[in-house]
């Protein structure tokens, strides 16, 4: 059973351009979280996907924006990329429909670093 | 604002020794409380806590929450070399949220 995926591994970056992530959620998994991780610091959350929708939003400006597809993947856009875009974004996922992302772990992917010079 | 506030920042310890790791936390609409190690890249779950003053226990591993002082500890007993990470810890909101608030994390380095 494949676990979280999330693609490319690495990404190089200049300032202003724009990036897209990728994230598969674990088999039967159908909500995805994405997180942001600057160095020394614990993850932020993003955004969080359900049914193709935003369910809800974490304190991050509109230049962060996703998706979610029918297969339950994801993507996260960064638009107009600053320095201080780069980090570790991590892609979780969960179990359960509407009220299970409050009753089940959220699982991790291994990640995407992002190098904005 | 919610807030977790983890400590030791960070601890060096030798193989064998036990360690106690705290977390604090004051958030709005808590639901439970998860318990990561992060090696490299992905945090790998650890525990769920939902229910005070029961402890969970996965080999070496325990954990704890205390709902009323709003705070949970990670116990790692006879450590290994293969226990050196960052462990995070992330209250679970509830309500309309279901997203993780996360620490900034426990380094913890284990010499042999």
């Amino acid at each position: 059973d494949a676990g979280v995926t999330q693609s490319p591994t690495h990404l190089i970056k200049t300032r202003g351009q724009q990036v897209t992530l990728r994230c598969s959620p674990k088999s039967g998994h159908d909500t995805v979280s994405w997180y942001q991780q600057a160095l020394g610091q614990g993850p932020q959350f993003i955004f969080q996907y359900y049914e193709e929708e935003e369910r809800q939003r974490g304190n991050f400006p509109d230049r962060f924006s996703g998706h979610q597809f029918p297969n339950y993947s994801s993507e996260l856009n960064v638009n107009a990329l600053l320095l201080g875009d780069s980090a570790l974004y991590l892609c979780a996922s969960s179990l359960g429909g509407a009220w299970g992302v409050f009753y089940n772990e959220q699982f991790f992917g291994p990640g995407t670093r992002l190098t904005v010079l | 604002e919610d807030k977790v506030v983890q400590s030791p920042l960070s601890l060096v310890v030798h193989e064998g020794d036990t360690v106690t790791l705290n977390c604090s936390y004051e958030v709005t609409n808590f639901r439970s409380l998860l318990w990561y190690k992060q090696e490299k890249k992905a945090p790998t779950f650890l525990f769920m806590l939902t229910s005070s003053g029961i402890e969970k226990k996965s080999g070496r591993l325990s954990s704890i929450l205390d709902k009323k002082e709003l705070f949970s500890i990670l116990n790692i007993t006879a450590t290994q070399t293969g226990d050196s990470a960052i462990y995070l810890c992330a209250p679970l909101l509830g309500g309309s949220q279901g997203n993780l608030i996360f620490g900034k994390g426990t380094k913890l380095s284990v010499k042999p």
